[in-house]
């Protein structure tokens, strides 16, 4: 499978603890998104990186969450201190730069804070 | 206010039926718009690009207003297939924003036998 994959699928952790995702882009795609959705709501933008640099973070993202891409290749998203309101799916995308708008997504991880 | 905007439906038509939704968005600078589908629990993906001119791919129609900063998708003789959620995208202005990609709410859409 040449697509965007994501691990873990699921993760289920307790109040303040770490977690950490981490995302494999389609090879040739030199964009890796992350986003957050959580049920009835569209993807909200965390952010995205061009090869290794982080371009733009979203302004809502608090000190909690960093994600890095060391190598230009896969990205990891770390979040310290979860919160309950952290519960979400995090999709990771990529895209060729060139590319008019698309967007290829993996099936997302999904973090469950008890 | 949002950078992005839809009304969330759900949307219940009958198959055969023609189904409109709507989108605006907040940026008069944006360029290039978007509208991608999601099916229940899966990924988003792309369904077409909104040019200035409209345009058409099938039985589906987009449209631009910049003026009124307001995007749709038409969608003619519904299909039970297309009931998934449709998500409008922004793409951001200029600079580091450029390769940022905003997606509103959706709108659900429910075809029925």
């Amino acid at each position: 499978d040449t697509g965007v994959s994501q691990d873990p699928r699921h993760k289920i952790t307790k109040r303040g603890q770490n977690v950490t995702f981490r995302c494999d882009p389609i090879s040739e795609h030199n964009r890796l998104y992350w986003y957050r959705q959580t049920l009835g709501q569209g993807p909200e933008f965390l952010t995205y990186f061009q090869n290794e640099a982080q371009l733009e973070k979203s302004r809502l993202l608090s000190d909690r969450f960093s994600a890095e891409r060391p190598k230009g290749s896969f990205s990891t998203l770390e979040i310290q201190r979860t919160e309950q309101g952290d519960s979400a799916m995090y999709l990771c995308a990529s895209s060729w730069q060139a590319n008019t708008g698309e967007l290829f997504f993996g099936e997302g991880s999904r973090l469950t804070v008890l | 206010r949002k950078e992005v905007e839809q009304d969330p439906g759900p949307f219940n038509v009958p198959e055969g039926a023609t189904v409109a939704f709507n989108c605006t968005y907040s940026n008069s600078a944006s360029q290039s718009f978007f509208w991608y589908r999601q099916d229940c629990r899966k990924e988003p993906k792309l369904l077409m690009s909104v040019y200035s001119s409209g345009n058409e791919d099938g039985r589906f129609t987009a449209q631009l207003n910049r003026a009124s900063q307001y995007i749709s998708l038409l969608i003619r003789d519904s299909k039970l297939s297309d009931s998934a959620t449709y998500l409008c995208v922004v793409r951001g202005s200029g600079g580091t924003s450029y390769g940022k990609l905003t997606f509103g709410q959706g709108t659900i859409l429910t075809v029925h036998p």
